[in-house]
């Protein structure tokens, strides 16, 4: 059974960076085509794609934020983790972490974790 | 990056009838290789992480009812519910898998008359 679980800050300043841990259980990112991804939504708005680092450690990211984030892996302890710099309150959004097989749907979701930025 | 673009923003249902949603891609999202388009629906129930109820255009994830179908081509594509329940209200997003970065539509909120 896969699950995914997202942790970090609830609350972080203005210009702050955020750090985000996805921890996940039910499979491995050693096995090929494995991948683990962000997607965020602002509160009443839609979803937005940010990243994803797979199995071979390919990263990808979304060309509108990619100067502001990091995702990396830690495949001993099952964690993804995701950092955003300089965070403004047009962040505050609930941060879900995905997996993905290969070019596959998003197929498994963790709960979400809410950040609001504000100072 | 390809938009998606979701009609309509909000669609008032009556249980047992029929629902459709429409999404339109900015670029075409068959992929020559395989054959396959490569469009996805997901469903957010209220309080919920989204849920992914069709993928690769037409087919049902594992548990999602027939009730629901995905249907289209190129450009043009569509999730319909033959008979709609109460839980099926939520808001429903189509995503484009094609290429990088993946993006999704607006969302089309269903909810009961």
């Amino acid at each position: 059974q896969i699950t995914l679980k997202e942790s970090g800050p609830t609350l972080v300043k203005p210009t702050q960076t955020l750090t985000l841990t996805c921890t996940f259980s039910g499979f491995s990112l050693t096995t090929n085509e494995v991948g683990v991804g962000w997607i965020r939504q602002p509160p009443g708005k839609a979803l937005e794609w940010l990243a994803l680092i797979y199995w071979d450690d390919d990263k990808r990211y979304s060309p509108s934020l990619r100067s502001r984030l990091t995702i990396t892996k830690d495949t001993s302890k099952n964690q993804v983790v995701l950092t955003m710099t300089n965070m403004d309150p047009v962040d505050t959004a609930t941060y879900y972490c995905v997996y993905r097989r290969f070019e596959a749907a998003l197929s498994y979701w963790g709960q979400g974790t809410l950040v609001t930025v504000s100072s | 990056d390809i938009v998606m673009t979701q009609t309509p923003l909000s669609l008032p249902v009556t249980p047992g009838e029929p629902a459709s949603i429409s999404c339109r891609s900015s670029q075409g999202l068959l992929e020559s290789d395989d054959g396959d388009t490569y469009v996805d629906w997901y469903l957010q129930k209220p309080g919920q992480s989204p849920q992914l109820l069709i993928h690769t255009l037409s087919f049902r994830a594992s548990g999602v009812p027939d009730r629901f179908s995905g249907s289209g081509s190129g450009t043009d594509f569509t999730l319909k519910i033959s008979r709609v329940e109460a839980e099926d209200v939520g808001v429903y997003y189509c995503m484009q898998r094609i290429k990088f970065p993946l993006t999704f539509g607006g969302g089309t909120k269903v909810e009961i008359k």
